[in-house]
């Protein structure tokens, strides 16, 4: 079964840091191009970032809210997906998505989503 | 304020057409192909529709086009389960990100 499964949601205070990860599995990881998105409560769907694989040098975009401050990578070994978030901001409280680009001009698999509280 | 932009709400009664719409601009839609997806309370989304075809068991009542800077994306032979929030995403090369509609909230009566 094609599955992603997101961890590592919390509660953090502003400025502090948080890793979330994502376990796939059912797909052939190591190929695949992975984003972020995420979704403030009662907000849309917001784009946090993507790595591309290996073959395309691993390379990374970031949304620029987010920019300087969050890390994503990967290791294919494992079929895990990360995202470091740190220098966290109350505007950063969001439920975190992994998913795939599905190559068609779009992305193609979700997880459940992880939730990120932000608060003092 | 959202990319691209999507009616707030859209309504109609089971059976009936429905077309949903996002607009962007040269630097997205009128470059790339746009994926559409569904989101019911609570849920994660769901992709219903990638630029070109349809995900595997996506029922074939709904479809997407593209003309010029906007997408749409249409359900035919509405049902109650297609009630949930849709949202639109395009490559925006001049910000090199993905970028996302606000979101419709379509209402089946």
């Amino acid at each position: 079964e094609v599955q992603l499964v997101e961890s590592g949601g919390g509660l953090v205070k502003p400025g502090g840091s948080l890793r979330l990860s994502c376990a796939a599995s059912g797909f052939t990881f190591s190929n695949a191009w992975m984003s972020w998105v995420r979704q403030a409560p009662g907000k849309g769907l917001e784009w946090v970032g993507r790595i591309k694989s290996k073959v395309e040098g691993v390379t990374t975009d970031y949304a620029a809210p987010v920019k300087g401050r969050f890390t994503i990578s990967r290791d294919d070994s494992k079929n895990m997906l990360y995202l470091q978030m740190n220098s966290l901001k109350t505007e950063d409280t969001a439920v975190y998505y992994c998913t795939t680009e599905s190559g068609d001009g779009a992305f193609d698999i979700w997880g459940q989503g992880t939730m990120v509280t932000v608060s003092s | 304020q959202s990319a691209l932009t999507q009616e707030a709400s859209v309504s109609g009664t089971v059976g009936q057409k429905v077309t949903l719409s996002c607009t962007g601009n040269s630097n997205d839609i009128g470059n790339y192909g746009v994926g559409w997806y569904q989101q019911n309370s609570h849920g994660a989304p769901k992709t219903v529709m990638f630029a070109n075809s349809l995900p595997s068991g996506i029922p074939d009542r709904f479809s997407g086009s593209k003309s010029g800077t906007t997408a749409s994306l249409t359900i035919s032979g509405l049902q109650p389960e297609d009630e949930a929030d849709y949202y639109c995403s395009t490559w925006d090369y001049s910000l090199s990100a993905w970028v996302f509609g606000g979101g419709t909230k379509l209402t089946v009566l």
